[in-house]
C-alpha cells in the first residue's frame, strides 16, 4: 500500500519569503499525487494535483509542484507567502484502487 | 456546485451513547468516501461507496461503527456505544467517477467529542 511521509511538521516563514513542503510518497506504481490545506476547523481544499504529464503542476492561491520520480517527491512551493497561507497543509497519495494516504501534516505560521 | 456538506459540524455526547452523523455529497458525484482525524494527524481512511455500495473497509472500522448510502445520494455514519478515543473530526468527501483514481472534494467536517 501507498504511504506518504511529511518530514517537517512545523515551519515558520516571514511574509514575503518563498517556500517549500517537502512530502515523500512510497507506491510501487504511478501514483496520483494530492497537495490539501486546511485552516482550522475546517474541512480540506485541494491546492493542486498530480495525476500525469507535466512535473511541475499549478494549483490556487500561486502554489505549485513538482513531482520528481526519481527522488519519489512532490514538494509544495510559493515563492512569496502571505499571511492568510497560514494553515495546516497536507500531502497525499492515492493509487489505481482509489484508496488515498495522507501524511501527518505540516503546519505553516506567517511571521509579519 | 454547493460543495460537500456534513451535519451536525460539532456533537458532544458521553461514552456509551450513540451518534450518527449525515454527509450529502457534491450531487453528479457517485463516489463517497468517509475518513477520521485525529488532532496532529492526517485524515485516515474508513470506508467508501460507489452508489449505493460499500466498496472498502479499513480495519479502523470496528463493529461499533456502521456506514449507510441507502439511495446512492446522501451517507450516515454511526458510531454505537461511543468511547473516549473516538474523539476526532469525521470528514466526508466525494468524487466522480470516470476511471481510476480521481479528486476527492471535502465537506467541513463533524468534530466529535466523546466526554
Amino acid at each position: 500500500a501507498q504511504s506518504v511521509t511529511q518530514p517537517d511538521i512545523h515551519i515558520t516563514v516571514s511574509e514575503g519569503a518563498s517556500l517549500e513542503l517537502r512530502c515523500n510518497y512510497s507506491y510501487g506504481a504511478t501514483p496520483y499525487l494530492f497537495w490539501y490545506v486546511q485552516s482550522p476547523g475546517q474541512g480540506l481544499q485541494l491546492l493542486l494535483k498530480y495525476f500525469s504529464g507535466d512535473t511541475l503542476v499549478q494549483g490556487i492561491k500561486g502554489f505549485e509542484a513538482e513531482f520528481k520520480r526519481s527522488q519519489s517527491s512532490f514538494n509544495l512551493r510559493k515563492p512569496s507567502v502571505h499571511w492568510s497561507d497560514a494553515a495546516e497543509y497536507f500531502c497525499a497519495v492515492g493509487g489505481d484502487n482509489n484508496d488515498m494516504r495522507f501524511g501527518a501534516g505540516t503546519r505553516l505560521t506567517v511571521k509579519p | 456546485d454547493t460543495g460537500v456538506s456534513q451535519d451536525p459540524r460539532h456533537k458532544i455526547t458521553k461514552r456509551g451513547q450513540n451518534v450518527t452523523f449525515r454527509c450529502d455529497p457534491i450531487s453528479e458525484h457517485n463516489r463517497l468516501y468517509w475518513y477520521r482525524q485525529t488532532l496532529g494527524q492526517g485524515p485516515e481512511f474508513l470506508t467508501y461507496f460507489q452508489n449505493e455500495a460499500q466498496l472498502e473497509k479499513s480495519r479502523l472500522l470496528s463493529d461499533r461503527f456502521s456506514a449507510e448510502r441507502p439511495k446512492g445520494s446522501f451517507s450516515t455514519l454511526e458510531i454505537q456505544r461511543t468511547e473516549q478515543g473516538d474523539s476526532a473530526m469525521y470528514l466526508c468527501a466525494s468524487s466522480p467517477v470516470y476511471s481510476g483514481q480521481e479528486t476527492q472534494y471535502f465537506g467541513p467536517g463533524t468534530r466529535l467529542l466523546v466526554l
